[in-house]
């Protein structure tokens, strides 16, 4: 299979610490997303990085890419009740279809 | 800007039933992608339009589903006759070329 694949598969913090996601993937890419889910909604993008660069940041996100053993990891700083949701990762071979996994589920707990 | 819209919401049908699920992207996409969630289980891509000419539907699990996107702008998704397997959540995404793809709310499609 080429999905990503997250881990963990749950995780549950206190609000104001750090939470951190893995994804891996199988083969080559051209780019990986990570995507948000909050419950019964849909997908919001977070962040996008390409196969060329190693780390990037948006606000309380950063994303690292290591495809030398092809993972890459979300970090979310300074958790908030509101980060409660599924985060997903995307990856992608052609710049089209992209391949997800099973997701993170992420519990903040006020 | 509107975003990537579908409709409905919620279906809830019966085996053998039909459903035909809509997307309307984001104006001015060309690319436009259907998903689809089985519960507990991944997100797995179906098939990719480009305007009105379908690039890859490699995903479609079978010839009960039918995808089409008359005139290149909003695209249906129907589900003939449907299976309790078809139950999930068909998600819906459309983006420029190269571009981040940008994600519907999703149809959660219920089938007894």
């Amino acid at each position: 299979s080429q999905q990503g694949e997250e881990d963990p598969q749950a995780l549950s913090i206190q609000e104001g610490e750090n939470a951190t996601m893995n994804c891996s993937y199988k083969t080559s890419i051209n780019n990986l997303q990570w995507y948000r889910q909050n419950s019964g909604r849909g997908l919001v993008h977070l962040i996008l990085i390409r196969s060329n660069e190693r780390e990037k940041h948006s606000g309380r996100l950063r994303v690292t890419l290591d495809t030398s053993k092809k993972s890459s990891s979300l970090l979310i700083t300074a958790s908030r009740a509101a980060d409660t949701a599924s985060y997903f990762c995307a990856t992608s071979y052609t710049g089209n279809q992209f391949y997800f996994g099973t997701g993170t589920s992420l519990t903040v707990i006020p | 800007e509107a975003g990537v819209t579908q409709f409905p919401s919620h279906s809830v049908i019966e085996k053998g039933q039909t459903v035909t699920l809509r997307c309307d992207p984001i104006s001015g996409h060309d690319n436009l992608y259907w998903y689809r969630r089985v519960m507990g289980k991944e997100i797995k891509f179906l098939l990719h339009f480009v305007k009105e000419s379908k690039q890859d539907e490699s995903g479609m699990p079978n010839n009960r589903f039918l995808a089409e996107r008359t005139g290149g702008t909003y695209s249906t998704l129907k589900v003939q006759p449907a299976e309790l397997e078809d139950s999930g959540v068909y998600f819906c995404a459309s983006s420029q070329r190269g571009s981040e793809q940008f994600f519907g709310p999703g149809t959660r499609l219920t089938v007894l």
